[in-house]
């Protein structure tokens, strides 16, 4: 059983560019969450999607910022316009539940130029 | 709002000795995780703790659970080099794995 799959691992955007990024969760599993870690930082909560819903965007910035997770496929972190600020480690993570543990991917690294 | 403070943030210790690492939590959660992870890697998963006075060991590292004081431990026992990594702890407001709120963590470097 593949663990969770996020690609690209690493991905450099000019300024202004969009960046889109990828997470298949692990098999079974139709709960996802998104992080964002920047340098020497924990990670903050952006946004939870089921499938075809997103059920928890509170961490979200509000402009540029977009996720989705259809019915088939991955699910997709989305950011528009980026600027120098968007550089950091974009993790997502999935669970089978709600309330069952989570595993994470192992991360795309976002660097904008 | 929740927040969720680790100390000591940098952490040098020589292989052997033993150490503890903090964590410290504003609002109440009845559960608390640690994570380990290497530069450039994920998150691994270590322990979850689900009540007051819990405890969990697994080799070198043994964490705790104060849920009335809202602490939680990580203790390092006899350390080697091998353990050398950023130590996260993390709560969830709400109760489920997905949205949790992160320390800073612990950047431990064990030294021969």
């Amino acid at each position: 059983n593949a663990g969770v799959m996020q690609n690209p691992r690493h991905l450099v955007r000019r300024r202004g560019q969009e960046a889109r990024l990828r997470c298949s969760p692990m098999k079974g599993h139709s709960h996802v969450y998104w992080y964002r870690q920047l340098p020497e930082e924990g990670l903050k909560f952006m946004v939870y999607l089921q499938k075809e819903n997103i059920i928890d965007e509170s961490g979200m910035p509000k402009e540029r910022f977009s996720a989705e997770f259809p019915k088939e496929g991955p699910s997709i972190l989305r950011i528009q316009q980026v600027v120098r600020g968007d550089s950091a480690a974009y993790f997502c993570a999935s669970s089978e539940i709600r309330d069952t543990e989570a595993f994470f991917g192992q991360g795309t690294r976002l660097t904008v130029v | 709002e929740l927040k969720v403070e680790q100390n000591p943030l940098f952490l040098s210790m020589q292989e052997g000795k033993n150490y503890t690492i903090y964590c410290n939590y504003s609002t109440t959660s009845d559960r608390l995780y640690w994570y380990r992870q290497d530069p450039g890697k994920s998150l691994e998963s270590l322990f979850v703790l689900l009540s007051n006075g819990a405890v969990k060991q697994e080799g070198r590292l043994m964490a705790s659970l104060d849920t009335k004081a809202r602490l939680s431990t990580l203790h390092i026992t006899a350390a080697v080099h091998d353990l050398s990594a950023t130590y996260f702890c993390a709560v969830s407001p709400g109760g489920s794995q997905g949205n949790l709120i992160f320390g800073k963590g612990t950047k431990l470097s064990v030294k021969p």
